[in-house]
């Protein structure tokens, strides 16, 4: 079945360091592909999307990249925030029934 | 405009007990999606309703069961609760299918 990798954390990064979180997926279709923010005590926010090969997300300065060659959504920030710290989840909608799939979470954690 | 709203917040039931979790669903939105978060883990589908029947369902037990209202808010019931039950839940309300869907603050529960 289709499914989503994502790296494991905890990311660990100084104020205005570069960001990389790395997901690759397995899909039989063609699915859209999705990051998700999860802050302390709250639900999921959407953070950014892709819907076809090619296509680049981006949202508050995260950016990521549809890469069916790869199957990769990899997402990157280039300075981060003290308030960038949360768990990110990597996802991706199945085509036909439209459900979330879900990586297993990275935790960002940014130090001043 | 109100997001989509959950409730109650907590929860603690014992093991073999039967649990209600509320939904209401984001103004204009008329499918709601269930989600069930394990510590540590991403969410996992559990199953989705619109116009109240459920549409598609992940691989929970029949324990797992829902219902959809006329004003498309939604309940997920869990019966005979055990231990490993004990989780985020998390609603997700959408435009009906191929739109993107809003996740409530989530309901914790604990099961002891």
């Amino acid at each position: 079945g289709d499914s989503v990798t994502q790296m494991e954390g905890p990311v660990t990064l100084s104020e205005e360091a570069f960001l990389t979180i790395n997901c690759t997926y397995t899909a039989t279709g063609y699915p859209s592909l999705f990051w998700y923010v999860q802050y302390p005590g709250e639900g999921l926010q959407l953070l950014l999307k892709a819907t076809k090969a090619d296509d680049k997300g981006s949202n508050k300065g995260f950016e990521a990249t549809y890469r069916k060659e790869t199957t990769s959504f990899h997402l990157e920030k280039g300075s981060v925030q003290v308030s960038d710290s949360a768990v990110y989840f990597c996802a991706l909608s199945d085509q036909v029934t439209d459900k979330l799939i879900f990586g297993t979470g990275t935790r960002l954690q940014v130090f001043p | 405009d109100a997001g989509v709203t959950q409730s109650p917040t907590h929860l603690i039931k014992t093991r073999g007990q039967q649990v209600t979790l509320r939904c209401s669903p984001k103004s204009g939105h008329d499918t709601v999606s269930w989600y069930q978060q394990a510590l540590g883990q991403g969410p996992q589908f559990i199953f989705q309703y619109y116009e109240e029947e459920e549409r598609q369902r992940g691989n929970f037990p029949d324990r797992f069961s829902g219902h959809q209202f006329p004003n498309y808010s939604s309940e997920l019931n869990v019966n005979a609760l055990l231990l490993g039950d004990s989780a985020l839940y998390l609603c997700a309300s959408s435009r009906d299918r191929g739109y993107e869907q809003y996740f409530g603050p989530g309901t914790r529960l604990t099961v002891t």
